[in-house]
């Protein structure tokens, strides 16, 4: 299995412009997860999906993020617009979960300097 | 009061030692709970999960679970530098949420 996999590794981009981040869930999972992780704050978790529909996305810091899972192959996180705080590495995770199991495989993450 | 509280460390071992990580959580009701060790610039990786109250061992680690005390616990025996890493405590609560919450980590650092 290919696991979980993100693009941009990596992503340098101005004050103002909008950024989107992308994930590849394992093939079969039901779970999607977004993360940010920051020195300051550790990893918080952004929004989360299950079978393709966000079920809390109460981590979303701002107006400004906003998440999508169009299908169960892929989702996307967007930042529009982008400040220098939104600096960070954002993780995506999916699991399969059920009532009492639910281990989550992460992505590579992709890592955004907004300047 | 967060969710899961865990010593952010850093926690220094020699080498060949046992290394003892402690996570605290605040809903009663969790079931399944999780380690992660990230290595720096890394993603989290799953190196154990528990379900039931007491211990559970996998080679060098055990993880322990006293649910009447709210804790879960790693201990990692015959520490190696490649050990150092950060570990995150991860529990899941009960009551349909499939929320996962995350301590801050515990920076473990093992010298020869």
């Amino acid at each position: 299995d290919a696991g979980v996999i993100q693009s941009p590794r990596h992503e340098v981009t101005e004050m103002g412009q909008e950024v989107t981040l992308r994930c590849k869930p394992i093939s079969g999972h039901n779970s999607l997860f977004w993360y940010r992780q920051t020195m300051m704050r550790g990893l918080e978790l952004l929004i989360y999906f299950n079978n393709n529909v966000p079920i809390d996305d109460s981590g979303m810091p701002e107006d400004r993020f906003s998440a999508k899972m169009p299908n169960a192959s892929f989702s996307t996180l967007k930042i529009q617009p982008s400040e220098p705080r939104d600096s960070a590495v954002y993780f995506c995770a999916s699991s399969l979960w059920t009532a009492n199991t639910g281990e989550l495989f992460f992505g590579e993450g992709s890592r955004l300097t907004v300047l | 009061q967060k969710e899961v509280e865990q010593n952010s460390g850093p926690l220094s071992v020699p080498e060949g030692a046992i290394a003892s990580l402690n996570c605290t959580y605040s809903d009663r009701v969790s079931q399944s709970f999780f380690w992660y060790r990230q290595y720096s610039g890394k993603s989290p990786e799953l190196i154990m999960s528990i379900y039931s109250n007491g211990d559970k061992e996998d080679g060098r680690f055990t993880a322990q679970l006293n649910k009447a005390s709210q804790y879960v616990s790693l201990l990692i025996r015959d520490s190696q530098p490649s050990d150092s890493a950060t570990y995150l405590c991860d529990s899941h609560p009960a009551g349909g949420y499939n929320k996962l919450i995350f301590g801050a980590g515990t920076r473990l650092a093992v010298h020869p």
